[in-house]
């Protein structure tokens, strides 16, 4: 079935280090790919997103380029903020369904 | 313009209890869905609504969970009995008519369920 395989966390940086977090997707169909953003006590928010392959989505300094040839949806930042920690969701969705499908979650803690 | 909203925020139960959960979308937003997060993983779909429609129960256990949109606007998602394996968080999430375009899902803050 689909499925999304992201980096286990947690991921622990220093401020104004850059950001990896990776994400691979199996997915039967032409997937559209998101990343959502989970901040302390609030509910789940729209990061970026990419619907075809080689978009690249981006917002607030992440971004993230759709790659069909290795399944992958990597999230990158060049210079993360302590504002930054958070528990990143990678997620995709099948064309003509609306059902989200997501990864684990990688909780990220930036420290002064 | 207002969010999601949930309510409560937080409930404790004792298995084999009942519990009921709420959620109000955004104004005007067609498709509502209840996702189930258990601690350590990523949300999972429990069900979807078109207006008052069901479009996807497949991952409902209907046994014990029941969600209704009577009016096709607020929405209620009902456990009876709880179990252990049922502490979670229950999400909402509401978007717009999908069969217009791809939209993007808004979810609210989740309901924070554990079971003793």
């Amino acid at each position: 079935g689909d499925s999304v395989t992201q980096m286990e966390g947690p991921v622990t940086l220093s401020e104004e280090a850059f950001l990896t977090i990776n994400c691979t997707y199996t997915a039967t169909g032409y997937p559209s790919l998101f990343w959502y953003v989970q901040y302390p006590g609030e509910g789940l928010q729209l990061l970026l997103k990419a619907t075809k392959a080689d978009d690249k989505g981006s917002n607030k300094g992440f971004e993230a380029t759709y790659r069909k040839e290795t399944t992958s949806f990597h999230l990158e930042k060049g210079s993360v903020q302590v504002s930054d920690s958070a528990v990143y969701f990678c997620a995709l969705r099948l064309f003509g369904n609306e059902k989200l499908t997501f990864g684990t979650g990688t909780r990220l803690t930036i420290i002064p | 313009e207002a969010g999601v909203a949930q309510s409560p925020r937080y409930k404790i139960i004792e298995k084999r209890q009942s519990v009921a959960f709420w959620c109000n979308p955004i104004s005007g937003h067609a498709t509502l869905y209840w996702y189930q997060q258990i601690l350590g993983q990523g949300p999972k779909l429990l069900i979807q609504f078109q207006n008052n429609g069901v479009v996807d129960d497949s991952q409902l256990p209907k046994d014990r969970f029941s969600a209704e949109r009577l009016k096709g606007v607020d929405s209620t998602l009902k456990i009876q009995p709880a179990k252990l394996e049922d502490s979670a968080v229950y999400l909402c999430a509401s978007s717009l008519d999908p069969r217009l375009a791809v939209q993007t899902q808004y979810f609210g803050p989740g309901t924070r369920l554990l079971v003793l």
